[in-house]
C-alpha cells in the first residue's frame, strides 16, 4: 500500500488564490521530504527539499516566497502556492525516504494536479 | 551526478521481455544506478537499483556492464500495466536527491 500520501489529488481554483498541498509519510518519520513539479509532457523537476524543523532548501529558479514549504512534524510537509496564477498550473508531487540501514528508495505520493483558472 | 542517456520511446509486445537501455558513460565509482517508472498521472515508483553487480527483484532485473558505462533494465514478461515512462538515474550512494531526465516511454502492446 501507499507509504506517502498527498492531499488533495486535484485542485481547481481562481487566479490569486493560495493553495496548500499536504504530503504525509504514513508509517515512518521523514526528516526530509522533496517537492517536485511536472508540466505536461515534461519530466519531474525538483523544486525544493523540505527539512523538518528548519528552512527548506530551494532549487535554483524556484521562488521561495511563492512556494512556501512547512515541515512542522516528522510525518507532514506542506507546500503552499501563494497567489497562484495560470502559469502555476502543474502536477505537484512529493517524496520521502523511509529511514533505515542500507538503501531505502524514495516513495512518492500520487501527486496533486493544480489548475488555476 | 553523472548524466544518463535513454531512448525516447520503445514498444514491446505483451508477454515478451522489455529491455530498456541506459547510457551513463561518465559514472563514477561511488555512484549507483537507480530505475524508477511513472505511470500516467501518478507519482514515480521505485523499481530497482545497483552499483556494479547485476540485481534482480520481483519487478525486474538490472544488468550493469563491467565498465559500468551502461545498464539495461529488463522486465521479463511485460504486461499492459507496465506501460509507463522509465527513468534511469545515477546518483551518489547516500544521496537522497533524485534528478529526473526525460526517460523512456515504454508502450506495451496487446
Amino acid at each position: 500500500g501507499a507509504v506517502v500520501s498527498q492531499h488533495p489529488s486535484r485542485v481547481i481554483c481562481k487566479s490569486g488564490t493560495s493553495v496548500k498541498i499536504e504530503c504525509r509519510s504514513l508509517d515512518f518519520q521523514a526528516t526530509t521530504m522533496f517537492w517536485y513539479r511536472q508540466f505536461p509532457k515534461q519530466s519531474l523537476m525538483l523544486m525544493a527539499t523540505s527539512n523538518e524543523g528548519s528552512k527548506a532548501t530551494y532549487e535554483q529558479g524556484v521562488e521561495k516566497d511563492k512556494f512556501l514549504i512547512n515541515h512542522a512534524s516528522l510525518t507532514l510537509s506542506t507546500l503552499t502556492v501563494t497567489s497562484a496564477h495560470p502559469e502555476d498550473s502543474s502536477f505537484y508531487i512529493c517524496s520521502a525516504r523511509r529511514p533505515g540501514t542500507g538503501y531505502q528508495p524514495q516513495h512518492f505520493g500520487d501527486g496533486t494536479r493544480l489548475s488555476i483558472l | 551526478d553523472a548524466k544518463t542517456t535513454q531512448p525516447t520511446s520503445m514498444d514491446c509486445a505483451e508477454g515478451r521481455a522489455a529491455n530498456l537501455p541506459c547510457n551513463h558513460s561518465t559514472i563514477s565509482g561511488n555512484e549507483y544506478v537507480y530505475w524508477y517508472r511513472q505511470i500516467h498521472s501518478q507519482g514515480p515508483q521505485y523499481i530497482i537499483h545497483g552499483l556494479k553487480n547485476n540485481e534482480t527483484n520481483e519487478m525486474a532485473s538490472l544488468i550493469i556492464t563491467e565498465d559500468r558505462k551502461s545498464s539495461t533494465l529488463i522486465l521479463p514478461h511485460a504486461t499492459l500495466r507496465d506501460t509507463a515512462v522509465y527513468y534511469c538515474i545515477v546518483i551518489q550512494g547516500g544521496s537522497e536527491k533524485l534528478v529526473f531526465g526525460k526517460g523512456t516511454k515504454l508502450t506495451v502492446n496487446p
